[in-house]
């Protein structure tokens, strides 16, 4: 049984680009949550997909934006990338209103 | 205030010495408290949970939850060098489906 892969797992971008990462969730898991995770803090809530729809969202930019595809994966777009912009970004899957939540090995995102 | 407060260590102590891991919460909502475990450059891996109050015990890993105090702490039994990793600890609030996490401690078992 597969956890939760991501995709890529490093990624190098300069100012003002964008990137794309990616999440399939646990097999059996219908809910994907993005956190991003700064060096040295715990990972802070971005938003959260069910039914391909966001359902929640934290305190972030309208420039992270989400999307969630009918077979549960899902891929968080960051636009006109920033340097602090620079973490790891994790994915994490559960079941619709489960509280416990599986994380991928997560993407390291470095901007210069 | 933050919602979840962790003191970040570093933290070393010698192998099989018992571990005492805390963290104070301000939000007194019915909520589940979760203690993930992750090694340096990996994801977190959920450890163990609990409901509001009480104790869970799995192993050598004990969860505890003071509501009164709004304290929890995670306890480690017999610790192992294969124990180093930071803990964070996070809350799962019902309703907001979202775990809001402290900053996590750097733990180091020394053989």
């Amino acid at each position: 049984d597969a956890g939760v892969t991501q995709s890529p797992t490093h990624l190098i971008k300069t100012r003002g680009q964008q990137v794309t990462l990616r999440c399939s969730p646990k097999s059996g898991h219908d809910t994907v949550s993005w956190y991003q995770q700064a060096l040295g803090q715990g990972p802070q809530f971005i938003f959260q997909y069910y039914e391909e729809e966001e359902r929640q969202r934290g305190n972030f930019p309208d420039r992270f934006s989400g999307h969630q595809f009918p077979n549960y994966s899902s891929e968080l777009n960051v636009n006109a990338l920033l340097l602090g912009d620079s973490a790891l970004y994790l994915c994490a899957s559960s079941l619709a209103y489960g509280e416990t939540q599986y994380f991928g090995p997560g993407t390291r995102l470095l901007v210069l | 205030q933050k919602e979840v407060e962790q003191d970040p260590g570093p933290l070393s102590v010698p192998e099989g010495a018992i571990v005492s891991l805390n963290c104070t919460y301000s939000n007194s909502a019915f909520q589940y408290f979760m203690w993930y475990r992750q090694y340096s450059r990996k994801g977190p891996e959920l450890l163990m949970y609990t409901y509001s109050s009480g104790n869970k015990e799995d192993g050598r890993f004990t969860a505890q939850v003071d509501k009164s105090s709004k304290y929890i702490s995670l306890f480690i039994r017999d610790s192992q060098p294969s124990d180093s990793a930071t803990y964070l600890c996070a809350r799962y609030l019902q309703g907001a489906q979202k775990l809001v996490f402290g900053q996590g401690t750097r733990l180091t078992i020394n053989p």
